[in-house]
């Protein structure tokens, strides 16, 4: 089946510094990708769509300054946390739509810890 | 407001047991459905992705329908085995929401030996 691989899967740093997230389809071209923020024993939230090429559209309370998203190619998304402080840490998954069929495939996530 | 309600939150049974694990919205305009499966601290794994054109899709064990008119999906799982034990998730996809999934809280089952 089509892979979403992301990149790391898991990261702590300082407070103040800035994460990057990669998510990689790596069969497919993904013209949309989404990026989610997911607290312990709760569901995805949807944070932003991610379109090859242009700005990424944002959901309603989600920082775009906070939340760099960059849709670089139809295989990489990329997530950058900036200036990131204890309470963004989470677990990020990304998701890449095949072009094809329009089946969403999700990448293992990434777990963000910020002492 | 589109909205997906996954019942029952937790569920624990005996290995061998038939299961049946319920997901409904708001919204009759689907575009399609999907359900997937969550290990602890892993991503998603998609198990049956349900067109809107389409009442069920079947793989192994696992078999889900999709009932628009009362907005109800069904993940159907036979001989559930210990392996099983994991969270589902349901998700939809609506006309006119920009091609992004709205997900339920999920199903949290655990199948004892």
């Amino acid at each position: 089946g089509a892979v979403v691989s992301q990149h790391p899967s898991w990261v702590i740093c300082k407070s103040g510094t800035s994460v990057k997230i990669e998510c990689r389809s790596l069969d497919f071209q993904a013209t949309t990708m989404f990026w989610y923020r997911q607290f312990p024993k709760q569901s995805l939230m949807l944070m932003a769509t991610s379109n090859e090429g242009s700005k990424a559209t944002y959901e309603q309370g989600v920082e775009k300054d906070k939340f760099l998203i960059n849709h670089a190619s139809l295989t990489l998304s990329t997530l950058t946390v900036t200036s990131a402080h204890p309470e963004d840490s989470s677990f990020y998954i990304c998701s890449a739509r095949h072009g094809v069929t329009g089946e969403l495939f999700f990448g293992e996530g990434s777990r963000l810890t910020v002492l | 407001k589109q909205e997906v309600t996954q019942i029952p939150a937790a569920l624990s049974v005996p290995e061998g047991e038939n299961l049946v694990l319920n997901c409904s919205f708001t919204d009759s305009a689907i575009y399609n459905l999907q359900w997937f499966r969550q290990d602890p601290g892993k991503g998603l794994t998609s198990l049956l992705l349900i067109q809107s054109s389409q009442r069920e899709q079947t793989s192994g064990r696992l078999n889900a329908s999709l009932d628009k008119s009362s907005g109800r999906s069904t993940l159907y799982i036979a001989a559930s085995q210990p392996g099983d034990s994991a969270t589902y998730l349901c998700a939809g996809c609506f006309s006119g929401g920009y091609n992004k999934l709205i997900f339920g809280a999920g199903t949290r089952l655990a199948v004892h030996p």
